[in-house]
Order: C-alpha cells, then structure tokens, then sequence
C-alpha cells in the first residue's frame, strides 16, 4: 500500500521569505501521480501544482515549484515570496494509475506579517 | 463554471438517525470520489466512481456506510444508523479521467450527538 508522510505537522515563514514543505511516499510502482493540495481555513481543498513520476522536469506554478526526487521518492513544495493568503494546510498526496489517492496528514503554515 | 456542489454544507443530527451527503460533479467529469476527513485520520478516500459505476468502496468504513451514483450529475453517500464518530467533514470530488487532478466540493462538516 501506498503511505504518504509528511513530518513537519507545523511551519511558521516571515512574510516575502520562501518556505519548503517536505514530503515523502512508499510505493512499487513505476508510473503515478503527486500533488499538493492547499486547504485555508474555508475548508475548501484547493490544488496547488501536481508533477507526472514519469517527468523528470520539477513542475512550477508562479510562485510554487516542486523538488521531485523519484528515486528518494520525495516531493517537496517550495513556496516562493511568501504572502498572507498562503496561511493555510498543505496536503501532500498520491495517486497511482487506478485513482486510488494517498494524502499526507498534513503541515500547517503560518505566513507571518 | 460551477465547481464540485454539495449539500447540506453543515449537518447536525442524533444518534441513530440516517444522513444522506449530496454531490453533484463537474459537468463532463467521469470519476467521482467520497472523502472524509477526520483529525484523527486525516483524508480518506471511502469510494469511488468511473461512469457512474462503483470502482473501488474498500474505504467504506463498515455496512452503516452506502453511496449511488445513479447518472453522471448526482452521488449520494449515505450512513445509516449514523454514530457519533461518524462526525466528520465529508467531501466529495470530481475528475475528468486520466492523470487528471481531482476537483474537490465544499465539504459537508456532520456532527452526530
């Protein structure tokens, strides 16, 4: 079965300053899925960036990029010029070729003024 | 476009009473997924859909639990009898097949006294 983990439950970044949120997965397969999902306080679950295993290229999303190792099999978040509206859960999940999605348990973050 | 839409957002209700959780998906999307989300569990996937046919349930957590998804707009997760640890937030999500990233509704925060 697929874990995901996620080991920092907590971070704290000073407004304009960059952040990276770790996560790592356990899994056989060869083809699959990652993403990070960001849920604020309104609950609402939103995407942030996702990266296919299959490219080696670290997907970037304006101020979010990822560092995808396959081989560590670790994808970490960074997240860039740090704003308010970034205070929020960070989730952590994958997914394999049958749907089936993992999430991390979670790092709340905490953008500072 | 409207996104992922679920009713009842908020859910209050006694032990022993029957729930019913509503989804309505993004038009044109073929996989329908049912999470809920626990502070103690984290995001658990309990079931999903592909062309309204159930794929996988190993998430559903015991009988109590039950989901439909009877045409391509509307899902329904049911619990009956409901239990106080039932008390959750239940989302529900929607992708259009693929590697494609889910889309994920509101929530329906429940509580079970």
């Amino acid at each position: 079965a697929q874990t995901v983990t996620q080991s920092q439950p907590e971070m704290s970044v000073q407004e304009a300053e960059t952040v990276t949120l770790s996560c790592t997965y356990d899994t056989s397969e060869n083809n699959y899925y990652l993403f990070w999902y960001k849920q604020p306080p309104s609950r609402q679950m939103i995407l942030v960036i996702r990266q296919e295993a299959y490219k080696q290229q670290n997907a970037t999303e304006n101020r979010f990029s990822v560092n995808f190792q396959k081989a560590a099999k670790s994808f970490s978040l960074k997240i860039s010029d740090s704003q308010l509206g970034d205070t929020a859960m960070y989730f952590c999940a994958f997914m394999n070729t049958m749907k089936d999605m993992r999430f991390g348990a979670g790092t709340r973050l905490t953008v500072k003024p | 476009d409207a996104g992922v839409i679920q009713s009842p957002r908020h859910e209050v209700t006694e032990m022993g009473q029957e729930v019913t959780l509503r989804c309505k998906p993004i038009s044109g999307h073929d996989y329908l997924f049912w999470y809920r989300q626990t502070m103690m569990r984290g995001l658990e996937l309990l079931i999903y859909f592909n062309n309204n046919v159930p794929i996988d349930d190993s998430g559903m957590p015991e009988d109590r639990f039950s989901a439909k998804m009877p045409n391509a707009s509307f899902s329904t997760l049911k619990i009956q009898p409901s239990e106080p640890r039932d008390s959750a937030v239940y989302f529900c999500a929607s992708s259009l097949g693929g590697a494609f990233e889910q889309f994920f509704g509101p929530g329906t925060r429940l509580t079970v006294l």
